[in-house]
């Protein structure tokens, strides 16, 4: 069982936008801003999209943002394309025992 | 361009041990602290292990602790999973991770920037 709640998928029609939840505690996602959203296509290594929240990597589209409310992140895929199809992961510091965790992962499905 | 290329993986035996590596180019290795992330098959991500970029801390998810330990030598860009006495839960895709700042303190170490193709190891009689 994973630390932190993420649906097990999600969908939406190209164009349309779609958001994905992360669901933690205080002792990470609510206690640090130091949550990061990944894309993993099958059979390949997983992406960076966000990170401390809400930051985008040079060359990630503006499409992806993240935010944040209390113990729960959350990603939104703004016009969604045929290439957003992927699993979506996220994560966040969790102290220096667990220091990292992450979510279940979320099958993103474009219709 | 940042490449991460791990191997060592392979099939064992339950009890068994299996050394992975990690070679690292195009950037500054000892100025990074690196991570190993893994995924069962058809599983999600679990973090394995993290070390800070000159070895002098470790940290380790509790369900590998004791049992596994990360490496590194910066003289040969390279990154290390020993893995001692092996389970069948064990078995997973191994990924390193360079983590995204350099000379990370413990929070922002926390970001995954570039990931290797992965290894595979099976854990299997």
């Amino acid at each position: 069982q994973s630390a932190l709640t993420q649906p097990p998928s999600a969908s939406g029609s190209p164009g349309q936008s779609v958001t994905i939840s992360c669901t933690g505690t205080s002792s990470d996602v609510g206690g640090y801003n130091y949550v990061s959203w990944y894309q993993q296509h099958p059979g390949k290594a997983p992406k960076l999209m966000i990170y401390e929240v809400s930051k985008r990597p040079s060359g990630v589209p503006d499409r992806f943002s993240g935010s944040k409310s209390g113990n729960t992140a959350s990603l939104t895929v703004s016009g969604l394309q045929a290439e957003d199809e992927a699993d979506y992961y996220c994560s966040s510091y969790a102290g220096s025992n667990k220091f990292v965790v992450f979510g279940g992962g979320t099958k993103l499905t474009v219709l | 361009q940042v490449q991460l290329v791990e191997s060592g993986g392979g099939v064992v035996q339950p009890g068994g041990s299996l050394r992975l590596s990690c070679a690292a180019s195009g950037f500054t290795f000892s100025s990074y602290g690196m991570h190993w992330v893994r995924q069962a098959p058809g599983k999600g991500l679990e973090w394995v292990a993290f070390i800070r970029y000159d070895g002098s801390n470790k940290y380790y998810a509790d369900s590998v602790k004791g049992r596994f330990t990360i490496s590194r030598d910066n003289s040969k860009n390279t990154l290390y999973l020993q893995m001692n006495s092996l389970r069948a839960e064990d078995t997973a895709v191994y990924y390193c991770a360079k983590a995204q700042l350099g000379y990370c303190s413990s929070t922002s170490c926390s970001t995954f920037d570039y990931w290797g193709q992965g290894t595979l190891v099976t854990v299997s009689s």
